[in-house]
């Protein structure tokens, strides 16, 4: 069966600190993956979503970004955080030839950025 | 763009019927969702409906979809204490790689 693995499960980092997020999908291959964040009490933004390996695309304009070094590896990383980087992130797949079987979602990382 | 819009909140007593509702602005959209966010997790897929289909039941739950208003909404039938939780709607395209997704509204059943 396929699982999808995301940590850490909470983190609180310091202003100008950077950041890796780490994902992984088991039990599918060449997945469609996605990161997400949603802020308190809003909704979900898409930040960045990949088709294969190496392939990246930017919605938002930020100081995040984005890696995909293997077929079920994604990766959310950034430089320096801002205070506005705190959220909670959610990592997700979908299959690409099963488009009623929705999206995966990992357990979410809450970043707190102090 | 795209965009789907739902109310924030509702609150209902227990063993009441829940009822969500949602819009979409995209004529294409081929598939929508509906998703539940408990506590401090991720999104769990509830059901989804093909969009040449007006109803869909599965147990408790009943989605209808009026293509013309483009209106969804989801039935809990016998809400419970369990059913506490943000329930996204979202819209997706044939191809099916970019998802949009509602603020999410949020359920309290109350006991």
């Amino acid at each position: 069966s396929q699982t999808i693995h995301q940590w850490p499960a909470t983190l609180v980092q310091p202003v100008g600190s950077p950041l890796s997020l780490e994902c992984t999908v088991e039990g599918t291959s060449n997945p469609n993956l996605y990161w997400y964040r949603q802020a308190a009490g809003r909704g979900l933004q898409l930040l960045f979503y990949s088709v294969g390996i190496g392939q990246i695309s930017s919605e938002v304009p930020q100081n995040l970004s984005a890696s995909r070094p293997q077929d079920r590896q994604f990766i959310l990383s950034s430089k320096k955080l801002l205070l506005s980087d705190s959220g909670f992130y959610l990592c997700a797949w979908s299959q690409k030839d099963r488009v009623s079987y929705g999206y995966t979602f990992g357990s979410g990382t809450r970043l707190t950025v102090v | 763009g795209e965009d789907v819009e739902q109310s924030l909140f509702l609150s209902v007593r227990e063993g009441d019927s829940s009822v969500i509702n949602c819009t979409y602005t995209d004529s294409s959209s081929t598939y929508l969702y509906w998703y539940k966010q408990e506590p401090g997790a991720g999104l769990q897929l509830l059901t989804y409906i093909f969009s040449n289909m007006d109803m869909k039941q599965d147990q408790r739950l009943t989605v209808l979809l009026n293509k013309k208003d483009k209106h969804l909404s989801l039935r809990i039938a016998d809400t419970q204490t369990g059913d506490s939780a943000i329930y996204f709607c979202a819209e997706s395209t044939t191809g099916g790689f970019k998802t949009i997704f509602g603020a999410g509204t949020r359920l309290f059943v109350k006991a």
